[in-house]
């Protein structure tokens, strides 16, 4: 069965300070994407990056960046330069390729604050 | 970029009553909706798959008769929980997506739902 841990229920980081969010996954699958998504306070869910199984560069998008080690199945996420509006709520995600697309599974989370 | 709206933001209902909970994607044709449930300071749980025109799949432990989901538009999938309990209080949340070989899910901003 498909799964992901997170083993940091909560991080702290200082302002302008570079962070690392640890998400590890578990699948036999040969094809799947790896996300992260962003959810503050208000519950809306916000797409950061995307790591696909067969990407061999790991994906950046901005501040946000995935270091993708495949053989350790891990998809850590770093944000750098932190800032106050990165306060919230951090899910790695997995969706496993079927016929249907199916099975999306979520991590339990982090919650990041980011002190001034 | 693509939306996905949800309404209701919040609904409060009396237990034992119904209460229709409705998941539009704004600028795009989703062939598949989701729909995830939420507890306070937990991840997201996969609830049901819905495909446009054929019965959602649900996931297991999910009463099909209890939440009930219709995809009835490219545009639309409604979830009604009906004779609403208290242990229903939760964030709903939907998301879309465009194409069976597209990876990307679009979410919309959750309902918060409480029951009396």
């Amino acid at each position: 069965a498909q799964k992901i841990t997170q083993t940091q229920p909560g991080m702290f980081v200082q302002e302008k300070e570079a962070v690392t969010l640890d998400c590890t996954y578990d699948t036999s699958d040969q094809s799947y994407g790896l996300f992260w998504y962003k959810q503050p306070s208000s519950g809306e869910m916000i797409f950061l990056i995307y790591q696909g199984s067969y990407d061999e560069q790991n994906a950046t998008e901005g501040r946000y960046s995935l270091n993708f080690q495949k053989a350790r199945k891990s998809a850590n996420l770093v944000i750098s330069a932190s800032q106050l509006g990165d306060s919230a709520m951090y899910f790695c995600a997995m969706i496993v390729r079927d016929n249907y697309g199916q099975n999306f599974v979520f991590g339990p989370g982090t919650r990041l604050s980011v002190l001034p | 970029g693509a939306v996905v709206s949800q309404h209701p933001s919040w609904v409060i209902c009396k237990s034992g009553t119904s209460v229709k909970i409705e998941c539009r994607s704004l600028d795009f044709q989703a062939t598949t909706m989701f729909w995830y449930r939420q507890f306070p300071k937990q991840s997201l749980m996969l609830m049901a798959t819905s495909n446009e025109g054929s019965k959602a799949t649900y996931e297991q432990g999910v009463e099909k008769d209890k939440f009930l989901i219709n995809h009835a538009s490219l545009t639309l999938s409604t979830l009604t929980v009906t004779s609403a309990h208290p242990e229903d209080s939760s964030f709903y949340i939907c998301s879309a997506r465009e194409a069976a070989s597209s990876y990307e899910q679009y979410f919309g901003p959750g309902t918060r739902l409480t029951v009396t």
